[in-house]
């Protein structure tokens, strides 16, 4: 059964630093996204990506977030400068069509440390 | 501000029980809501998803929606021991979300004990 996949699985980087977190959504999806979840707190959206453009973003995607489709099957959210409180849980999720019924499916995530 | 709230428990059934999770959603506009079950340091899985009014049986599992009191439930029958985890309820933004941005509740975490 096809996948959402993330890398690395755990990042740790020191403050300040600039990270990339990759993403393959399943082959045949159209409309990508990224959420985080802070340990303990609920999974918020950051980002909704469809046609090589950002289709929607939270108020927490600042001009230190940017997302890419490298290539056919990545998907990349970069972070230029990160900070203590970017550490958690980051999941890239897809889906096939637009319709309401449709879910998103979510890849294991990277675990992001920033010390 | 768009929300979802549920009770985030620890709920705590014996094996074989009915489980009940509750949820309520601010959002009139959404339309769509999900279940997702999270096992501790995992991503979120799909259980089902519930966009009409009434019940929705799949398997052990059945999702109920009121929209008009805003609410959705998920209740599972027979219980086991690996359905304790975290379950999620999210509801698909509505209007003014172009693309399906879920908002998610905090989680219920339920405990199945044998």
């Amino acid at each position: 059964e096809p996948e959402v996949t993330q890398t690395p699985s755990h990042q740790v980087t020191q403050m300040g630093q600039e990270v990339i977190l990759r993403c393959v959504p399943i082959s045949n999806h159209l409309y990508f996204y990224w959420y985080r979840q802070i340990l303990g707190q609920k999974v918020e959206f950051l980002v909704s990506f469809y046609n090589n453009e950002i289709s929607e973003k939270s108020e927490i995607f600042d001009d230190q977030f940017s997302v890419e489709r490298p290539d056919g099957s990545n998907f990349t959210l970069k972070i230029r400068s990160t900070k203590l409180e970017d550490s958690a849980m980051y999941f890239c999720a897809s889906r096939t069509r637009r319709t309401s019924a449709d879910t998103q499916y979510f890849g294991p995530g990277t675990r992001l440390t920033v010390l | 501000q768009k929300e979802v709230e549920q009770n985030s428990g620890p709920l705590s059934v014996p094996e074989g029980a009915i489980a009940s999770l509750n949820c309520t959603y601010s959002d009139r506009g959404s339309q769509s809501f999900f279940w997702y079950r999270q096992y501790s340091g995992k991503s979120p899985e799909l259980i089902m998803f519930i966009y009409s009014n009434g019940d929705k049986e799949d398997g052990r599992f059945t999702a109920q929606l009121n929209k008009a009191s805003q609410y959705v439930s998920l209740l599972i029958r027979d219980s086991q021991p690996s359905d304790s985890a975290t379950y999620l309820c999210a509801a698909l933004g509505g209007r003014g979300s172009t693309l399906g941005r879920l908002y998610f509740g905090r989680g219920t975490q339920l405990t199945v004990w044998p």
